[in-house]
């Protein structure tokens, strides 16, 4: 059984950081791509950022261009999003995502975790 | 970006009844297109992908079609479970996916 499991989420004031974690199971890892998708309720839901498996690239949404890092430690079966320079607008629940794949094209996210929420208010 | 607008915002209707909820994008996006069910408190359930291909074991009732710019998704007769937000989401610009604002279908 396909499980994800986020953690990390909290209370954090404006231009501080926080680091999300994604425990995954039942699929390897390694092979998989795995985003972070967040929503809000202003802006709806929002992909953030998705590290290609194989080691392969990391790509982000424009928004979060430059303070975001997403990586992973296939050996731990986590996935990670590490977030800085944190502004009111990141405020969010954060999801950790399996990205879908049908033939050679990710179609859309079949797995998710539960979510975690991020608050950036002083 | 592309950018998806999902109408109407609101459905008001009673459990047997059939609901059609569209989904266009300002670009064409081929059948790159998704959709999925969202209940309060839980994370959104893919229910189709390839714009008509439902997802592991979802029912027989929801359906999708459409190609290029305009989708559909039809719920053929409403269970209460079936109330929900709804939302589209395009994938023909990988990795740079985006959603729609969403349906909500709320009991009449």
């Amino acid at each position: 059984e396909v499980q994800l499991l986020e953690s990390g989420g909290g209370l954090v004031q404006p231009g501080g950081s926080l680091r999300l974690s994604c425990a995954v199971s039942g699929f390897t890892l390694s092979t998989s791509a795995m985003s972070w998708v967040r929503q809000t309720p202003g802006k709806g839901l929002e992909w953030v950022s998705v590290t290609m498996g194989g080691g392969g690239s990391t790509y982000y949404a424009d928004s979060v261009e430059g303070r975001f890092t997403i990586s992973r430690d296939n050996s731990q079966n986590m996935v990670y999003l590490q977030m800085t320079s944190l502004r009111a607008e990141d405020t969010a629940i954060y999801y950790c995502a399996k990205d879908t794949i049908s033939g050679v094209v990710v179609v859309g996210y079949e797995y998710w975790g539960q979510g975690t929420r991020v608050t950036v208010s002083s | 970006e592309v950018v998806l607008t999902q109408s109407p915002a609101t459905l008001s209707l009673s459990p047997g009844e059939s609901a059609t909820l569209s989904c266009r994008a300002s670009q064409t996006v081929a059948n790159y297109l998704a959709w999925y069910q969202q209940k309060p408190g839980q994370a959104p359930r893919l229910l189709i992908y390839d714009a008509s291909t439902r997802a592991t074991g979802i029912p027989a009732r929801f359906s999708g079609s459409g190609s290029g710019t305009d989708f559909t998704l039809t719920i053929s007769s409403l269970e209460p479970e079936d109330f929900a937000v709804y939302y589209c989401q395009e994938s023909s610009y990988w990795p740079r996916i985006t959603f729609g604002p969403g349906t909500k279908v709320d009991s009449k």
